[in-house]
């Protein structure tokens, strides 16, 4: 089983669509999450940290579920240009530090 | 405002030949580092971070290393590429005891 796993993708959904992105984690003493937006040939962009109570900016909306031991990252109302690869990343300081990055998720918007 | 910068922006090198990678960042003192590689297709993978001057964690067993003489220097190196060094690499810095990772342009590495 990988440490971290996405969605396999891609997504395809029209303007205006909501879409929900997964990524399930193994090691249950990791303490910090992330999506990262990541453009083609681009570097990785920090979209949002997510937190347990939920995190919330504008049309995104990131959850860590630390008992299923999952995040999620909703997109609301998506938009052309939120096209992108989504990239969840876990991290770990139990132990000694580790960053684990989710293979990715890529999201195609059309008009 | 913090930024970080890398060179060059792309790279074509002979197998065996060697490799330096230059990581900067500006506006903040002790970050970490991180240098990743992106294989085409493929997600991150850490490849070395550092938490101070001198101090380099490696990930991974491969013919790379990494060195950071100053605070805000960070440098990949290889004494001899190979094929699959090939890759997207990608340096990032984070503030000292956060997980908040910020990256840098990355250096397209083509090795042929």
């Amino acid at each position: 089983r990988k440490e971290v796993e996405q969605d396999p993708g891609p997504f395809n959904v029209p303007e205006g669509a909501t879409v929900a992105f997964n990524c399930t984690y193994s090691n249950s003493a990791s303490q910090s999450f992330f999506w990262y937006r990541q453009d083609c040939r681009k570097e990785p962009k920090l979209l949002m940290s997510v937190y347990s109570s939920g995190n919330e900016d504008g049309r995104f909306t990131a959850q860590l579920n630390r008992a299923s031991q999952y995040i999620s990252l909703l997109i609301r109302d998506s938009k052309l240009s939120d096209s992108a690869t989504y990239l969840c990343v876990v991290n770990t300081r139990t132990g000694g530090f580790k960053t684990i990055f989710g293979a990715g998720t890529r999201l195609f918007v059309k008009a | 405002s913090q930024t970080i910068h890398q060179w060059p922006a792309t790279l074509v090198q002979p197998v065996g030949s060697p490799l330096s990678l230059e990581c900067t960042v500006e506006g903040t003192s002790n970050p970490n580092l991180y240098w990743y590689r992106q294989a085409a297709g493929r997600g991150l993978q850490l490849l070395f971070y550092s938490v101070g001057i001198g101090q380099i964690s490696s990930e991974v067993p491969q013919n790379l290393s990494a060195s950071r003489p100053q605070d805000r220097q960070f440098i990949l190196s290889s004494k001899k590429l190979l094929l699959s060094d090939s890759g997207f690499y990608l340096c990032a810095w984070s503030i000292q005891g956060t997980d908040t990772q910020y990256f840098g342009p990355g250096t397209r590495l083509t090795v042929l």
